[in-house]
């Protein structure tokens, strides 16, 4: 399947500062990305749609100006955490979808993000 | 919320074969239904999707019933690498992937 990489994998930070996860599509371009969100013992909850060239939508409950999604190109989104809390701390995951024959969503390896 | 359910929890022995059971009864004519596993701390992994016909490739085999109301996924030879949640997957109205709780395999020695 299709490769997506995400950067990076493991972040320690203090509170009150911003940290950037990037997600890449390494051999295919996506013009739609999505960033989810996984606490320990639960499942993955969608947190926004990212569209290549417009803005992200995001899903009830996630604050756009807290997470802040950028997708530039077609091959990368990035995802900032601005003004991280304790309670940011997570594992964040990308997916990329592949718009060709199968429009398949293939996702990222994560990053953990542990605000201090 | 999620268009599935599934089993939390299913047991398999090494070397047999697993199969995970999915229903999706509100399923529409063109819906596909997806599968994807998370091992531990890692990424979702895709493995297989189907519409009507039945699926296979180099991981697993899909078979979904003729009214598509529901699927079984099976891994013909589970391995203990196999051991993960699995998750059977209707998109949402976005094309989004909307994950629910999924199944926990455990294949054992």
């Amino acid at each position: 399947g299709a490769v997506v990489s995400q950067h990076p994998s493991r972040v320690i930070c203090k509170s009150g500062t911003s940290v950037k996860i990037e997600c890449r599509s390494l051999d295919f371009q996506a013009t739609t990305m999505f960033w989810y969100r996984q606490f320990p013992k639960q499942s993955l909850m969608l947190m926004a749609t990212s569209n290549e060239g417009s803005k992200a939508t995001y899903e009830q409950g996630v604050e756009k100006d807290k997470f802040l999604i950028n997708h530039a190109s077609l091959t990368l989104s990035t995802l900032t955490v601005t003004s991280a809390h304790p309670e940011d701390s997570s594992f964040y995951i990308c997916s990329a979808r592949d718009q060709g024959s199968t429009d398949t969503q293939y996702f990222g390896p994560g990053t953990r993000l542990t605000v201090l | 919320d999620a268009k599935t359910t599934q089993p939390t929890s299913m047991d398999c022995a090494e070397g047999r074969a697993a199969n995970l059971p999915c229903n999706h009864s509100t399923i529409s004519g063109n819906e596909y239904v997806y599968w994807y596993r998370q091992i531990h701390s890692q990424g979702p992994q895709y493995i297989i999707h189907g519409l009507k016909n039945n699926e296979t490739n180099e991981m697993a085999s899909l078979i979904i019933t003729e009214d598509r109301k529901s699927s079984t996924l099976i891994l013909p030879h589970a391995t203990l690498r196999d051991t993960a949640v699995y998750y059977c997957i209707v998109k949402g109205s976005q094309g989004n992937l909307i994950f629910g709780k999924g199944t926990k395999l455990s294949v054992k020695p």
